[in-house]
């Protein structure tokens, strides 16, 4: 199976701030079939970006996705104080679907 | 809208059996397969497996086989984790998620998750 490890583990910021997160995957994702969600305290997950760099229905424009293969990125460009949340990549692109262990975002 | 609303926490002693539903809503149901993922406090999300609400067969994610079982009733639009053997390391939440089917060429993620059923084991 598809091995996702996200860094950093925690990322402490303030809001304004640009925040980018890591998702390196142990082996290519092909067609990019690579998310990231957005998990607040005491939510379910919420879809932001699917297929590497596509942005889910609602999610605000300073949420973006890169990267190919094996290295993506979401980048949140100027934080707001709901963005403080944990963020997990998934990659959908082979059986088992797999998500990485997560990176929290918090203030600083 | 789209909704997954999932049945309340429930509290159970080792070795009893929970069963958790998911009603699906705003979509048409056999559209969408329905994947169940785990959460234990604190932790990561893992992927149990996922059910086709067409024809109601199940796939399991290592680790999930045997105590177990997905289900359906599509007249109501509800899937169903029945979870036997309740152990302490079984405490968690539990959430269904709904993905459209793979096509031709394309193939989807979830987009949409039900709200969580926290499931405590304890004596």
């Amino acid at each position: 199976e598809i091995v996702l490890t996200q860094s950093p583990g925690t990322l402490s910021l303030s809001p304004g701030e640009r925040a980018t997160l890591s998702c390196r995957a142990s082996q290519y994702v092909s067609s990019d079939y690579l998310a990231w969600f957005q998990q607040r305290p005491g939510q379910a997950p919420r879809l932001l970006i699917s297929g590497a760099s596509s942005r889910a229905t609602g999610i605000p424009d300073r949420f973006s996705g890169s990267g190919s293969g094996t290295d993506f990125t979401l980048t949140v460009s100027r934080l707001e104080p709901e963005d403080f949340a944990v963020y997990y990549c998934q990659q959908y692109a082979s059986s088992p679907t797999t998500f990485g262990q997560g990176t929290k975002l918090e203030i600083k | 809208q789209v909704q997954l609303v999932q049945s309340g926490s429930e509290l159970k002693k080792p070795g009893a059996s929970v069963k958790v539903s998911c009603k699906a809503s705003g979509y048409t149901f056999r559209n969408y397969l329905l994947n169940w993922v785990r959460q234990v406090p604190g932790q990561g999300l893992e992927w149990m497996g996922w059910i086709n609400t067409n024809n109601g067969n199940p796939t399991y994610a290592q680790g999930f086989t045997g105590r177990f079982v997905f289900s359906l009733d599509p007249s109501v639009s509800t899937a169903y984790l029945q979870i036997s053997s309740l152990r302490a390391e079984d405490t968690a939440v539990y959430y269904c998620a709904r993905e459209l089917y793979c096509d031709n060429d394309k193939c989807y993620t979830i987009d949409n998750w039900g709200q969580g059923t926290l499931v405590t084991v304890s004596s």
